[in-house]
């Protein structure tokens, strides 16, 4: 089945801890998405990349970081720089501008 | 700066009874209005994808439609099963999609 593939589902982090959240596409699409959902905030966009081995900062980059060296693959890593990390973290990917974009189940990130 | 705002934040309805859910956008160049479903835990599912104004889709109880200014998702007759967060994005000449908080959906039998 095509899809977007989000790993893990539930993660438990340490304060000081950097931690990776996988995210990995086969719908052949240039386009992949972080986003963070908080309560009653919406989703806020972290970062995107629109081809392999490039990417940008979206309204909330502060704290993460990403790479992009497989056009199937987006890792996002929450380093101990982001303050408040606990939230659900989700992926997703597009054909590009003007296209919808599929999500992933998304991770649930916790802090303690 | 580009703005999404959605209304109510939450609605119930009885099974039956039929509303519709506002979504008002400011974007300098809209690329796409999109529309989305969320159910608790998981992660937002496509519903709709409009471009232009007087454009309308439909699909089972559901009927979006797009002004210059506003998209609302109409609910014909919701049963249950329609009870969830619905998510308005809209894409202008970026390359992103910007949210709205979302409106939380309750259709009781």
């Amino acid at each position: 089945d095509g899809g977007i593939t989000q790993s893990p589902k539930y993660l438990f982090r340490k304060e000081g801890q950097n931690v990776t959240l996988s995210c990995e596409q086969n719908l052949n699409h240039d386009a992949m998405y972080w986003y963070r959902q908080d309560p009653g905030q919406g989703l806020r966009l972290i970062y995107y990349s629109q081809i392999v081995n490039d990417f940008q900062k979206g309204d909330i980059a502060e704290g993460y970081s990403v790479s992009r060296e497989k056009k199937e693959s987006f890792p996002l890593t929450v380093t101990s720089a982001q303050k408040n990390p606990t939230a659900f973290y989700l992926c997703a990917s597009s054909m590009g501008t003007g296209y919808q974009a599929f999500f992933g189940q998304g991770t649930r990130l916790t802090v303690v | 700066e580009d703005q999404v705002t959605q209304s109510p934040e939450a609605l119930r309805l009885q099974e039956g009874e039929s509303s519709s859910l506002n979504c008002s956008y400011t974007v300098s160049g809209l690329r796409g209005l999109f529309w989305y479903r969320q159910d608790p835990g998981k992660g937002p599912e496509f519903l709709f994808t409009l471009y232009s104004a007087g454009e309308e889709k439909e699909k089972e109880r559901l009927k979006a439609t797009l002004t210059k200014k506003e998209s609302f998702l109409h609910i014909t007759a919701p049963k249950p099963e329609d009870s969830a967060t619905y998510l308005c994005a809209v894409q202008d000449s970026g390359y992103a999609l910007n949210f709205g908080k979302g409106t939380s959906l309750l259709v009781t039998p």
